[in-house]
């Protein structure tokens, strides 16, 4: 059963960038998709871009198309998710989670989620 | 890309049946068979409760049911249960290979 780990929590100041990976471990990587979503406190759910690892495309949102850069190392079963020009209104709890690779249509397993903060 | 529109929140005593309904338009909800519904326990991940706008995953429960009308999905939990209390979104597909979530509902058992 495929599992998805994600790294520490950061502390950022703004203008800066914060990198999260979410390493996929117990299943097959490439066959999926893997997206990244954020939760800003008391906030809902916001999908943010999403990456096919066997092509290593990826699609954004239009919010969040000049900022974000979602990548995927194949050999290592890794996605990563770099945010860049950071603002205090970017802390969050993002996610990445696997998705099918035919169908847009779910989002599953999730990982862990992993807090970014953006304070001078 | 507009979130979908989720009511903030909702109630239903035990045992008893609610409905979240989640309205999108005709370039996501109304597009596509591609609506999915997620659980989410405070300090939790979400947990995919309901795809393709009516499937389950293996392990949820079947009081967890779902459809859709023209532009509005509707997640339905029968037999409510105190462990059902929990934010619940709705997520679409929006065409070039991108998503949207709802805002999310808050759902109380009474």
């Amino acid at each position: 059963q495929v599992q998805l780990v994600q790294s520490g929590a950061e502390v950022k100041k703004p203008g800066s960038s914060v990198t999260v990976s979410c390493k996929a471990s117990g299943g097959t990587f490439s066959s999926y998709t893997i997206s990244w979503v954020r939760q800003a406190p008391g906030q809902g759910l916001e999908w943010m871009g999403r990456i096919i690892p066997i092509f290593g495309t990826a699609n954004y949102a239009q919010k969040f198309q000049d900022r974000v850069t979602i990548t995927a190392d194949e050999p290592t079963s890794t996605a990563y998710m770099e945010l860049s020009s950071l603002r205090s209104d970017d802390t969050a709890v993002y996610y990445c989670a696997r998705g099918g690779i035919r169908k847009y249509s779910w989002f599953d397993p999730w990982g862990q989620g992993t807090l970014v903060t953006v304070s001078s | 890309q507009s979130a979908l529109t989720q009511p903030a929140s909702v109630s239903g005593s035990p045992g008893q049946s609610i409905t979240i309904s989640c309205t999108g338009t005709s370039s996501d909800v109304g597009n596509y068979n591609l609506v999915s519904w997620y659980q989410q326990h405070p300090g939790k991940a979400p947990k995919l409760i309901i795809y393709e706008g009516t499937k389950r995953p293996s392990g949820v429960s079947n009081r967890f049911s779902g459809s859709k009308s023209g532009t509005t999905a509707s997640l339905t939990i029968s037999g409510l249960q105190a462990e059902d209390e929990a934010d619940y979104y709705c997520c679409s597909y929006a065409g070039s290979s991108t998503s949207v979530f709802g805002g999310g509902t808050n759902l109380t058992v009474l």
